[in-house]
């Protein structure tokens, strides 16, 4: 089946500092990745929508300046939480679809949990 | 706006059985899935939906009703394993974007 990575699996950081979170698709190439966040206990929340390529188009109320998204490849993109706050602290999780897929399916990525001091 | 809504939580007996219902209002409709989280977890796949009717894999069924905005998940011979959380997620735009309901934390009691 189609995997997604995630590095690194678990962040600390200090408050006011930058973290660089990866997304790989590792055997096949996506058209298209999502980046979600969850907190404690809720669902998933879309984030953003990345195409190689192009901009990254972000949800309502998701700051772009805040968190930045870079979709480099078909193979990769990066979501750079800036400055990031103790509020910033969650899970994300990247999924990606298959480029020329017929199913809509996304496979998720295990996820990364980041702790903001 | 979005609205996706399926109960907070359920408790079910090992080897019963349990349905967990989302109700949707979504702008578009390009599908319905649903999947299993563990904490800590990704999600998993565990059906997908397009047109009305029912679609069966193994222990795992899933429902489908468009025009009621509407769509269950049967869980059957419940193991003590299957204790996770439920997430009912629409696809919609042109982007194919997930928009996920609230969960379902289900709890499988011996």
């Amino acid at each position: 089946g189609a995997v997604v990575s995630q590095h690194p699996s678990r962040v600390i950081c200090k408050s006011g500092t930058s973290v660089k979170i990866e997304c790989r698709s590792l055997d096949f190439q996506a058209t298209t990745m999502f980046w979600y966040r969850q907190f404690p206990k809720k669902s998933l929340m879309l984030m953003a929508t990345s195409n190689e390529g192009s901009k990254a188009t972000y949800e309502q109320g998701v700051e772009k300046d805040k968190f930045l998204i870079n979709h480099a490849s078909l193979t990769l993109s990066t979501l750079t939480v800036t400055s990031a706050h103790p509020e910033d602290s969650s899970f994300y999780i990247c999924s990606a679809d298959i480029a020329g897929g017929s199913y809509n399916e996304q496979f998720f990525g295990p996820g990364t949990r980041l702790t903001v001091l | 706006g979005q609205n996706i809504d399926q109960p907070t939580e359920m408790t079910a007996t090992e080897g019963a059985i349990v349905q967990i219902n989302c109700t949707y209002q979504t702008s578009g409709f390009n599908g319905l899935f649903w999947y299993q989280q563990h904490a800590g977890e990704a999600p998993t796949f565990l059906s997908y939906n397009v047109l009305d009717g029912l679609e069966e894999k193994g222990r795992f069924s899933s429902f489908l009703s468009r025009s009621k905005g509407y769509s269950y998940l049967l869980l059957k011979e419940l193991q003590m394993k299957d204790s996770a959380s439920y997430l009912c997620a629409v696809v919609v735009g042109a982007t194919n974007k997930l928009i996920f309901g609230t969960g379902t934390l289900l709890a499988v009691q011996p």
